[in-house]
């Protein structure tokens, strides 16, 4: 069963506009989350995390939200670039686990 | 990135023949992963290691094995490939978070 839920498999953006991409978990477990980004043919890379006693982080461009009473996280983008056009996976961990978990990604096309 | 080199990087296999997809870190991590990436399904887990000899299964494992004899090599083999195992498979490390390899698109036919 899927425990990290990307609903939106895809996403398209005017330049400079925002982006949002949205994440979804159920395990209430979860105490960090990672959001990554992936160009074809090349393997995904470490965008920007969260942890879970946070419920914002910012790193330039990009904010991530987390709510966790909703379970609910977002990735916002501001101003977006075509350079950003990717897929964005979001990913989330157990304290005591061995692995992340992983949603099935949002492609996001940003149109200049 | 630079710390992780997967082997091939491309290949085409006969469904029935065996193939092993290799993972090699200059990183010196503990943890290292296999996951195979496919339309709809996102990253999915295969196998993970946490330690040389020291290996477990992930939500995808059935029609595959893993060996580490070294820190830095990680081996994934497919006993009997299938077209099912058709993907894009990515070797990840974890230190901050994970970094992955740039993957093997393996096609069977």
């Amino acid at each position: 069963d899927q425990q990290v839920k990307q609903n939106s498999p895809s996403l398209s953006v005017q330049e400079g506009r925002i982006s949002i991409l949205n994440c979804d978990y159920t395990n209430s477990m979860f105490d960090y989350f990672l959001w990554y980004k992936k160009y074809p043919a090349e393997g995904p890379t470490f965008l920007i995390s969260i942890s879970s006693i946070k419920d914002k982080n910012e790193d330039g461009r990009f904010t991530v939200f987390l709510n966790k009473s909703a379970k609910h996280l977002s990735l916002h983008i501001v101003p977006s670039q075509p350079g950003d056009s990717a897929v964005y996976f979001c990913a989330a961990h157990v304290n005591t686990g061995n692995q992340f978990y992983f949603g099935t990604g949002t492609s996001l096309t940003v149109i200049p | 990135d630079a710390g992780i080199t997967q082997s091939p990087r491309h290949k085409v296999t006969e469904t029935g023949t065996p193939v092993t997809l290799r993972c090699h870190q200059t990183e010196n991590h503990r943890y290292m992963y296999w996951y195979r990436q496919d339309p709809g399904h996102g990253l999915r887990l295969i196998h993970y290691s946490y330690g040389v000899k020291d290996t477990d299964k992930g939500e995808v494992s059935d029609g595959y094995s893993v060996s580490r004899s070294k820190t830095e090599d990680f081996l994934l083999t497919l006993e009997s490939a299938t077209s099912s195992q058709t993907s894009v498979y990515f070797c990840a490390t974890r230190g901050f978070g994970y970094t992955f390899g740039s993957g093997t698109r393996l096609t069977v036919v």
